[in-house]
């Protein structure tokens, strides 16, 4: 079945450090494939998505690109703020046998930045 | 704004002793989810709605159960939590089955267990 494999944290970075958190899927479709990000305390939101091989999801300065060659959806940002602490989810969507889709979550990434 | 709204936010329930949990949306959303996420885990998936139709996750327990009686509402009802159900408990909406669309997400219940 599908499934998505994300880099172990937590990650520790400094303020204004380059951040990368790896993910990787396999599937057996052409998923759509998210990032979703979770605060304390509150539910996950939807941090930027791809639904095809090459495009690239980009929001506040986070941006990921679909590699279907290389099966991944690597989260980048170019200088991280103290604001960006939290879990990262990368998760992806694809068509089942029947028409219908369920989706898939990897286990998360917590990113903890310092000032 | 439109939104997805869960109550209570908190939750302490005694070991064996039912308790509801609820998920209003103003999105007008077909599907809603219920997921269950424990610490350091990703959400995993209880069952889903498509307008009325229910969809239950082949590994989610009996002891769950879940209602929808309009668009708006859903409902996850827990018939005799064990200590193991202790987590947070997250409602979802997706505007229809397909895998181009983002779900959102509510604040999530966090329920415990004595």
């Amino acid at each position: 079945g599908d499934s998505v494999t994300q880099m172990e944290g937590p990650v520790t970075l400094s303020e204004e450090a380059f951040l990368t958190i790896n993910c990787t899927y396999t599937a057996t479709g052409y998923p759509s494939l998210f990032w979703y990000v979770q605060y304390p305390g509150e539910g996950l939101q939807l941090l930027l998505k791809a639904t095809k091989a090459d495009d690239k999801g980009s929001n506040k300065g986070f941006e990921a690109t679909y590699r279907k060659e290389t099966t991944s959806f690597h989260l980048e940002k170019g200088s991280v703020q103290v604001s960006d602490s939290a879990v990262y989810f990368c998760a992806l969507s694809d068509y089942l046998s029947g028409g219908s889709y369920i989706p898939t979550f990897g286990r998360g990434t917590s990113l903890i930045v310092h000032p | 704004d439109a939104m997805v709204i869960q109550n209570p936010r908190y939750q302490v329930t005694q070991f064996g002793k039912p308790v509801t949990l609820s998920c209003s949306q103003t999105l007008n959303h077909n599907v809603m989810y219920w997921y269950q996420q424990k610490s350091s885990q990703a959400p995993k998936l209880l069952f889903h709605y498509y307008d009325k139709d229910f969809n239950n996750e082949a590994d989610t327990p009996d002891n769950f159960q879940s209602r929808r009686p309009n668009t708006s509402f859903c409902f996850l009802d827990i018939r005799s939590p064990g200590l193991g159900d202790a987590a947070m408990y997250l409602c979802a909406t997706g505007g229809n089955i397909s895998p181009y669309n983002e779900q959102f997400f509510g604040p999530g219940t966090r329920l415990t267990v004595l």
